[in-house]
């Protein structure tokens, strides 16, 4: 079965300093695809980033990073020079292989709520 | 704004009722997700069609029951409803399901209150 854990329920960071959101994962497979979502207080879920499993190289985009430890089964989120917009829960997500009954589900972790303080 | 859009916004019903929730995947998306969000549960997925058939399914209660339309658009059928099914409900798409890193663009969500 998969499992997405995500061990940290708040975190505090200050503008402009870095934050690594954690996220650990179980799967037999060898083939699968990560993701982080963000979702603000006002519901949405929006995407902000994603690793396949094959990927030799961590995954950015803009000030998102994934912190990809594979034989750790870990893909943590690494947000740099925090903003006040950043506040919101941050869901950890991975796909596994696309058949049968897993087919495209995504399964989630807990999620964890960033607060940034100015 | 992620092009996948849901109606409605927010539904506040009484228990036994029925509900249609409605899903408008982005352009060009075949498959449709269907996600719940609760306290309890965080976030379950439900259902998954692609281009009209159903393709995978999770936790969904029998009371529950959705459709994909041949213009692509999906609704999720809630019946004899509980209080617990007082939730966020979520539509995501994709283009093709079984692509592992294909990205889910979610809609912004129906919040459901049952009283």
């Amino acid at each position: 079965a998969q499992k997405i854990t995500q061990t940290q329920p708040g975190m505090f960071v200050q503008e402009k300093e870095a934050v690594t959101l954690d996220c650990t994962y179980d799967t037999s497979d060898p083939s699968y695809g990560l993701f982080w979502y963000k979702q603000p207080s006002s519901g949405e879920m929006i995407f902000l980033i994603y690793q396949g499993s094959y990927d030799q190289q961590n995954a950015t985009e803009g000030r998102y990073s994934l912190n990809f430890q594979k034989a750790r089964k870990s893909a943590n989120l690494v947000i740099s020079a925090s903003q006040l917009g950043d506040s919101a829960m941050y869901f950890c997500a991975m796909r596994p292989p696309g058949r049968g009954s897993t087919l495209g589900r995504l399964y989630f972790g807990r999620g964890t709520q960033l607060t940034v303080w100015p | 704004d992620s092009g996948v859009t849901q109606t409605p916004k927010h539904l506040i019903t009484a228990t036994g009722q029925r509900v249609t929730l409605r899903c408008s995947p982005r352009s060009g998306d075949l498959s449709v997700y269907w996600y719940q969000q609760s306290l309890d549960q965080g976030l379950q997925f439900l259902i998954q069609y692609y281009n009209g058939e159903e393709r995978a399914k999770g936790n969904i209660l029998e009371r529950f029951s959705a459709q994909q339309f041949p213009d692509l658009h999906s609704e999720l059928n809630l019946s004899s409803l509980e209080l617990g099914d007082s939730a966020l409900y979520f539509c995501a798409s994709s283009v093709d399901p079984t692509i592992s890193q294909e990205t889910q663009y979610f809609g912004p969500g129906t919040r459901l209150l049952v009283l």
